[in-house]
């Protein structure tokens, strides 16, 4: 079984459109989590860690069930730059990160 | 700051020979980690180190060996490479302290092909 699991996509949204991303983890120990987006050939970056009442960033919201062991980002009013893959990442307790295979978006004008 | 430095970028490797990717930072962060990622896939966890003079092993660390000698760098050893070594390799830093969790700073790559 993956430590975390996600819906590859991809997302096709129109410019402006609402769309959300789920992630699932299997290690119930879990300590920390985050949204990372990754670029074509590019290295990922941080987009957001994810806290247990929810937090918000902008257009972009993330929210973590720790009984179901499921996370979630929502993005809002979608840009063109907003496309990319977005990774589910999972720190345990041991500060080992694992990360899900992603989901990718394409914004379209 | 530079960051999280890589090098090379780019390498080719006939199956069998062996090398090392460099990976280098300037941030006095104590953790350091190496992944690989395939196509279409998620970043695998091959080695971690928590400080100078210590490591451990990830999910993928069979053909991979590392050091960490100083806190600045963390080379990854690759011995006799095998085609399924073709992956991109990334590098990164963090600096994590206990009960509390910070953002990972990734190096930009290095892409090995072994044919």
């Amino acid at each position: 079984r993956k430590e975390v699991e996600q819906d590859p996509g991809p997302f096709n949204v129109p410019e402006g459109a609402t769309v959300a991303f789920n992630c699932t983890y299997s290690n119930s120990a879990s300590q920390s989590f985050f949204w990372y987006r990754q670029d074509c050939r590019k290295e990922p970056k941080l987009l957001m860690s994810v806290y247990s009442s929810g937090n918000e960033d902008g257009r972009f919201t993330a929210q973590l069930n720790r009984a179901s062991q499921y996370i979630s980002l929502l993005i809002r009013d979608s840009k063109l730059s907003d496309s990319a893959t977005y990774l589910c990442v999972v720190q345990d307790n041991f500060n080992k990160f694992y990360f899900g295979s992603g989901t990718k978006l394409n914004v379209k004008p | 700051n530079a960051g999280v430095t890589q090098t090379p970028k780019f390498r080719i490797l006939k199956i069998g020979q062996s090398m090392t990717l460099q990976c280098t930072q300037d941030m006095n962060h104590n953790y350091m980690y190496w992944y690989r990622q395939d196509p279409g896939m998620g970043l695998k966890l091959i080695y971690y180190s928590v400080g100078a003079g210590i490591t451990d092993k990830g999910e993928v660390p069979n053909g991979y060996n590392v050091s960490r000698s100083t806190t600045e760098d963390f080379p990854l050893r690759l011995e006799l490479a095998a085609p399924s070594q073709t992956s991109v390799y990334f590098c990164a830093s963090s600096p994590i302290f206990p009960g509390q969790s910070y953002e990972q700073y990734f190096g930009p790559g290095t892409r090995l092909t072994v044919t």
